[in-house]
């Protein structure tokens, strides 16, 4: 069951634009929504995690904005680089119990 | 200090058949969580082991079972290969039961014919 929303599936910017990808989720008991980035041939790494306390968490270029009444988050991307290219994944968890968005496959052009 | 390592990185399996996979967490943690990954279902949790015990299981049948060995590492089996178990497989490790901060390992890849 899909828990988590994830849109757009794939975008498409230019160097130095600003991607934003969003989620959406059902389940009000998550209490942890990170962001992962995954390569082509590698597993995806830990990019950037918010709790619903807050509702914007910064770190380099990457931002998470969180509405917690709207159950809605996105990740920001500030200044995107081709290196940046990659597929991205929102979750959400409770514990150990983790879904994970369907993923954006994100190019950024030179 | 090194990341969680799978192995092997390939597999190709035919139907019927059962495989194994193997997963080595980040020293030190003693949480270990698999996936499945596949274009159209994306990443889907099959369980998670703690302490040599399951803490946690998916939704996914009884063909995929798992175990978590004294050193914290694991393997995954799946037994009765079918053409849509063709998938990437991959472990997370955390530091503690139901830890938050999973780091991933690189996954196994296995098709099956």
């Amino acid at each position: 069951q899909q828990q988590v929303k994830q849109s757009p599936q794939s975008l498409i910017v230019q160097k130095g634009g600003i991607p934003i990808i969003n989620c959406a989720y059902e389940n009000t008991a998550f209490d942890y929504f990170p962001w992962y980035q995954q390569f082509p041939g590698k597993g995806p790494a830990l990019l950037i995690a918010i709790r619903p306390d807050v509702s914007e968490k910064k770190e380099g270029r990457f931002t998470i904005s969180f509405n917690k009444s709207a159950k809605q988050f996105s990740l920001h991307i500030m200044d995107s680089q081709p290196g940046d290219s990659a597929t991205y994944f929102c979750a959400a968890s409770k514990g150990n119990d983790m879904r994970f968005g369907a993923g954006t496959r994100l190019t950024v052009k030179p | 200090k090194a990341g969680v390592t799978q192995t092997p990185r390939y597999l190709i399996k035919t139907r019927g058949q059962q495989v194994t996979l193997s997963c080595s967490p980040i020293s030190g943690h003693r949480s270990v969580s698999w996936y499945q990954q596949t274009p159209g279902q994306g990443l889907q949790f099959l369980f998670e082991y703690f302490s040599e015990t399951q803490r946690n299981k998916g939704n996914f049948p009884g063909r995929f079972s798992g175990r978590q060995f004294s050193n914290s590492r694991s393997e995954m089996n799946v037994s009765t290969l079918e053409l849509g178990d063709s998938a990437l497989y991959l472990c997370a490790s955390s530091l503690a039961a139901g830890g938050i901060e999973q780091f991933f390992g690189p996954g196994t890849r296995l098709t099956v014919l």
